[in-house]
C-alpha cells in the first residue's frame, strides 16, 4: 500500500529556507499518470495548494508563491522535495504531501501525516 | 485564479441529520471537484472526485453532485465520525484551489 512520509526541520528562522523531504514507500513516484504534490495548513486556517510535479520534472506552482518555492523529485530514493525560500511567520504551517492521480481520476486521493514547521528566531 | 466559496461555513448538527454543503466555483469548471473531510491533527481525506464518484471505501451516506459552478456534497443520516471539516477543491485547472472549508460539529 502506497504511502507517503514528510520530513525535515521543524523550526525555521526567517529569511532562511524552508526544506521538506516526502519519501513514497509502496510505489513508484515515477509511474504515469500520478502527480506528487504539496499542502500547506496554517494553524487554525484552511488549506493551501502549493504545488506539483510530474515524474517528467514538470513543475506546477501556486502563484502566490511562485517566485519563492520550488519542487523537486529524486526517482533513484522515491523521494521528492519543497524549498520555500526567505520564509517569514505567514509560512508556519502543517506541511503535507501527497499524490494526485490525474485524468478522469483527478483528486489527491493518498496523504501523507503532515509536519508542522514553525517559523521563528 | 479560480475562486471556490463554501456554505455554510459552519454547521451544528446532530446524529441521523441530512447534511449538504455547497461550493461554488468563480468560473466554469465542469466537474473538476474533490470533496475532502479533515479531523483535528489528521491529513484530509478523499470522499469524491469528479464532482459525484465516491472514493473507493467511503460509506454510501456520501454523496456528491453538480457541474459547472455550484456543487454539493450531502451527508445522509450523520453519524458521529462525520463531525469533521470538509473541503471542496477545483483541480480543473492551475493553480488548484481549496474552499475555506465547511466546520460541522454537534
Amino acid at each position: 500500500q502506497l504511502q507517503l512520509q514528510e520530513s525535515g526541520p521543524r523550526l525555521v528562522k526567517p529569511l532562511e529556507t524552508l526544506s521538506l523531504i516526502c519519501s513514497v514507500s509502496g510505489g513508484s513516484i515515477s509511474t504515469t499518470g500520478y502527480y506528487w504534490g504539496w499542502i500547506r495548513q496554517p494553524p487554525g486556517k484552511g488549506l493551501e495548494w502549493i504545488g506539483n510535479i510530474y515524474y517528467s520534472g514538470s513543475t506546477y506552482y501556486n502563484p502566490s508563491l511562485k517566485s519563492r518555492v520550488t519542487i523537486s523529485e529524486d526517482p533513484s530514493k522515491n523521494e521528492f522535495y519543497l524549498r520555500l525560500n526567505s520564509v517569514t511567520a505567514a509560512d508556519t504551517a502543517v506541511y503535507f504531501c501527497a499524490r494526485f492521480r490525474s485524468g478522469d481520476l483527478d483528486a489527491f486521493d493518498i496523504w501523507g501525516q503532515g509536519t508542522m514547521v514553525t517559523v521563528s528566531s | 485564479a479560480i475562486q471556490m466559496t463554501q456554505t455554510p461555513s459552519s454547521v451544528s448538527a446532530s446524529v441521523g441529520d441530512r447534511l449538504t454543503i455547497t461550493c461554488r466555483a468563480s468560473q466554469d469548471i465542469r466537474s473538476n471537484v474533490g470533496w475532502y473531510q479533515q479531523k483535528p491533527g489528521k491529513a484530509p481525506k478523499l470522499l469524491i472526485y469528479a464532482a459525484s464518484t465516491l472514493q473507493s471505501g467511503v460509506p454510501s451516506r456520501f454523496s456528491g453532485g453538480g457541474s459547472g459552478t455550484d456543487f454539493t456534497l450531502t451527508i445522509d443520516s450523520l453519524q458521529p465520525e462525520d463531525f469533521a471539516t470538509y473541503y471542496c477543491l477545483q483541480d480543473y485547472n492551475y493553480p488548484f484551489t481549496f474552499g475555506p472549508g465547511t466546520k460541522v460539529d454537534v
